[in-house]
């Protein structure tokens, strides 16, 4: 059935140091990937999303790439703020319905 | 103009109680969803449902039913409750091929 597989967390990182999270799927068909982001206290929030292959998604500095060769979207971004400290979900919605599969999500922490 | 609600925000009870939690959607979707987020944040499905269709995660306990007095509105109801069902559980909704919007999080904590 279709997957996804996140890095594990904790990830810390100091201020304006460059972030990847890594995230691979397995799915039948076209699947359309997400990340979602959810900051302290709070519900889920898309971040960005991809519907097709090679499709970049991009949102408040952040990107990812929906790489079909790899079955990856792996997270990224230049410069991490303090204010990114989150929990990150890569997730993946099959193109037979609407059901959304997770991964396990990382935590991201930002230090001054 | 809150797309998706929850109702409670946060939910403390004993074991072996019977707990309902409640969800709205004012976006005119046809499908809603119940989502457990555990204390390891993993996500996970528990049901999807539109008027045509009630998709059930196997995993889930038949103590845990989804119920649906109109498209607008999901409701979890949950029997017999146990330690552990405390968690997250997230309400969410869409249209068929749409974007997927979820609703705040109602944290049960089960004692």
């Amino acid at each position: 059935g279709d997957s996804v597989t996140q890095m594990e967390g904790p990830v810390t990182l100091s201020e304006e140091a460059f972030l990847t999270i890594n995230c691979t799927y397995t799915a039948t068909g076209y699947p359309s990937l997400f990340w979602y982001v959810q900051y302290p206290g709070e519900g889920l929030q898309l971040l960005l999303k991809a519907t097709k292959a090679d499709d970049k998604g991009s949102n408040k500095g952040f990107e990812a790439t929906y790489r079909k060769e790899t079955t990856s979207f792996h997270l990224e971004k230049g410069s991490v703020q303090v204010s990114d400290s989150a929990v990150y979900f890569c997730a993946l919605s099959g193109n037979t319905g609407n059901q959304f599969y997770f991964g396990t999500g990382t935590s991201l922490t930002v230090i001054p | 103009d809150t797309a998706v609600s929850q109702t409670p925000k946060y939910l403390v009870t004993q074991m072996g109680n019977d707990k309902s939690i409640k969800c709205e959607q004012n976006l005119g979707h046809d499908t809603m969803y119940w989502y457990k987020q555990d204390s390891k944040k993993f996500l996970k499905i528990m049901f999807s449902y539109n008027n045509k269709e009630l998709i059930i995660n196997e995993t889930v306990p038949n103590r845990f039913s989804p119920k649906s007095p109109d498209k607008a509105h999901l409701n979890l109801h949950i029997n017999s409750l146990e330690l552990g069902d405390s968690a997250v559980y997230f309400c969410a909704s869409s249209l068929r091929g749409g974007r997927t919007y979820f609703g705040p999080g109602t944290r049960l904590t089960v004692t």
